[in-house]
């Protein structure tokens, strides 16, 4: 069965660290890997979208990286801020069919 | 745009109980699909339509239905509910074959009592 899993399940940070969120995957065959941020009461809104040739893909102070070797990606968020405080989930793409991790809560505190 | 549009926001239903969901995209996508989202797992796929006209079962379909009412909506139903289908569901769209994102809605956040 394909799965996206995805670590820590929640994260704690102060504002203005940095941190990186984690994502292994075991989908096969594989067209792209992306990453949505999930505010509370919100739907996911995408951040990133890698195909499977592409190593690191910027938004912002979002930065994303995928070793399709290893089926292992990563977000990394530089400078954190308040408003990043959300849930980030890592969505695995087998034609347009989507395969999502659990997804890490991240809350970011001044 | 709106984007993709969901109603109701909140509902409580009774056990037994009937209702539909309704989703609704501006965006000319052809691919439409309905997620639930339960506390600590990932969404998970309901049903999907990927063109208009064409349903499809996800990885949990049971105790729901589906109508694909045009290219702009889908709709979910509930035929008699059941406190399991307590959950937020979520209607997404795609614009199909290409790498751009899916669209999703606010949500419906259903009880079931």
């Amino acid at each position: 069965k394909n799965q996206v899993e995805q670590s820590p399940q929640s994260l704690i940070i102060l504002e203005g660290k940095n941190c990186t969120l984690q994502c292994n995957y075991t989908v096969s065959p594989f067209s792209n890997l992306r990453w949505y941020k999930q505010d509370t009461g919100r739907g996911p809104v995408s951040l990133t979208i890698m195909t499977f040739s592409e190593n690191t893909k910027s938004n912002g102070r979002y930065t994303a990286t995928l070793d399709a070797d290893t089926k292992q990606s990563s977000l990394h968020i530089t400078a954190s801020q308040l408003s990043d405080s959300a849930s980030y989930i890592c969505v695995v793409s087998e034609s347009n069919m989507l395969t999502f991790g659990g997804g890490t809560r991240l809350m970011v505190k001044p | 745009n709106a984007g993709v549009t969901q109603t109701p926001k909140f509902q409580v239903l009774k056990t037994g109980q009937s209702m539909t969901l309704q989703c609704a995209q501006d965006m000319n996508h052809n691919s439409m699909y309905w997620y639930r989202q339960d506390p600590g797992m990932g969404l998970r796929l309901i049903y999907y339509s990927a063109s208009e006209g064409t349903t499809d079962k996800g990885e949990v379909p049971n105790g729901y239905n589906v109508s694909r009412l045009n290219k702009r909506e889908f709709s979910l139903r509930l035929e008699s509910a059941a406190p399991s289908q307590t959950s937020v569901y979520f209607c997404a769209s795609i614009l199909v074959y290409s790498n751009q994102p899916q669209h999703f809605g606010d949500g419906t956040r259903l009880s079931i009592l």
